[in-house]
């Protein structure tokens, strides 16, 4: 058990550019989450994933942001036209679907500053 | 509406003294409640869970939390907290689907000399 991978670890970028983080799970995990985190508040709810089916999204998810699982291995999120309001930290996480709530393992995120 | 509250901001414990960090929700299923800890810069470790069962439920690191489903409450709590305690903390509650956690947040947590 590696643990959850996050790439990378910070991203300096100016308005307006796209960024693509990537994620890589635990290895037998077949769900993935992706959470946004600001300053001084828990972690927001973006979207997951069960192997590559992307099973529900946020309505913090707008249309400049899109994630895929394409193998139902690592996943990527892009953020396309970055805005100032972005800056955040975003976290993945990934869990065992079974028949309880599997916890959730979290990578240590990539922070994102937009200038 | 489902949701969390951590009333607590901040809270600063002297070292050695016990600590409780307290937790709402608002769920409308049978709640699966979870603290997790964050260190400046790192993601979430989880210290422990509450599916069913006995309510009173041990952690990581000589933290335990109870579960009242009268009072909506799953609090946190360590008998003795060492320096290294210091963190931020979050409770967050999810459902048994697998849905994405709802979490608080954050009890941010001092520990003085």
């Amino acid at each position: 058990d590696t643990g959850v991978s996050q790439n990378p670890r910070h991203k300096i970028t100016k308005r307006g550019q796209n960024v693509t983080f990537r994620c890589d799970p635990i290895s037998e995990h077949n769900r993935l989450y992706w959470y946004r985190q600001t300053l001084g508040q828990g972690p927001e709810f973006l979207t997951y994933f069960q192997n590559e089916a992307q099973l529900e999204k946020s309505r913090l998810l707008s249309d400049r942001f899109s994630a895929e699982r394409p193998k139902g291995s690592f996943s990527t999120l892009e953020i396309q036209r970055t805005e100032q309001g972005d800056s955040a930290m975003y976290l993945c996480a990934s869990s065992l679907a079974d028949s309880k709530s599997s916890p959730l393992h979290f990578g240590n995120g990539t922070r994102l500053t937009v200038t | 509406a489902q949701s969390v509250t951590q009333p607590d901001i901040h809270i600063t414990v002297s070292e050695g003294a016990s600590l409780e960090l307290r937790c709402n929700y608002s769920y409308g299923a049978t709640p699966y409640l979870f603290w997790y800890v964050q260190s400046p810069g790192q993601g979430l470790q989880l210290l422990l869970k509450y599916f069913s069962g006995d309510t009173l439920v041990q952690g990581i690191k000589g933290f335990e939390a109870e579960f009242k489903r009268s009072q909506s409450s799953f609090n946190l709590r360590k008998p003795s907290v060492h320096w290294s305690d210091a963190a931020e903390y979050f409770c967050a509650v999810g459902a048994l689907a697998g849905t994405a956690l709802i979490f608080g947040k954050g009890t941010t947590l001092s520990v003085s000399s």
